[in-house]
């Protein structure tokens, strides 16, 4: 079974400029994930897709991300303009949700972003 | 929301001998407690996971312990290897959403 699958891995802008990133899901998992981990810190939940509707964002900053999963599998995260302090690693995770109790969370690689 | 609390933040420990990582949680509510563990430049890799419905579960070298009462779990791993050298996250979610909240990891140095 192929795992979650993110890109780019790396990315360098300067602040005030744009940049998205992509994720694409374990095959047949309804649930999608983005967080946010800034170095030395555990992983901070953005941002929860269940299929293609928002389940949670109460922890997006929506004046500067905004997030899609449009057709229920792939996902973009977009940060318009960055700031210096969204260097971080974005890491995107997908679960099957079978039923009220969480179910496990598979975790990509991550894209790591510099912002100048 | 809830809060998850690690300690220690960097164990060193001789190969072969036990690494214990203790989480501390806030949210009685809460009834999943998984484990990951990062290696530099990767994702979080699921090790182990226990639900509330149970005190121990055990899957090879590896052990997670929960004590509801005192709302805390912990990570045990046996006969440690240098491959085991990375950081170590806990983390907890109540019943009724996937919300992880993440401890602040552990770094595990394993010395040959």
């Amino acid at each position: 079974e192929a795992g979650v699958a993110q890109s780019p891995r790396y990315k360098i802008i300067e602040k005030r400029q744009s940049v998205a990133f992509w994720c694409n899901p374990i095959s047949g998992h309804a649930t999608l994930y983005w967080y946010q981990q800034i170095l030395g810190q555990g992983p901070k939940l953005l941002i929860q897709f269940q299929n293609n509707g928002v389940v949670d964002d109460s922890q997006l900053p929506k004046d500067r991300f905004s997030a899609e999963r449009l057709k229920g599998v792939d996902s973009t995260l977009k940060i318009q303009p960055a700031k210096l302090e969204d260097s971080a690693v974005y890491l995107c995770a997908s679960s099957s949700l079978r039923g009220l109790y969480p179910d496990t969370q598979y975790f990509g690689p991550g894209t790591r972003l510099t912002v100048l | 929301g809830e809060n998850v609390e690690q300690h220690p933040s960097t164990l060193s420990v001789q190969e072969g001998d036990s690494a214990v990582i203790k989480c501390t949680y806030s949210d009685s509510a809460s009834n999943y407690f998984p484990w990951y563990k990062q290696e530099l430049g990767k994702g979080p890799q699921l090790i182990i996971d226990i639900r509330s419905n149970v005190g121990e579960k055990k899957d090879q070298r590896i052990a997670v312990t929960l004590n509801k009462t005192a709302k805390h779990f912990s990570l045990h791993i046996t006969e440690t290897q240098p491959e085991d050298s990375a950081v170590y996250f806990c983390a907890a979610s109540r019943r009724g959403n996937n919300r992880l909240a993440f401890g602040k990891g552990n770094q595990v140095v394993v010395i040959p």
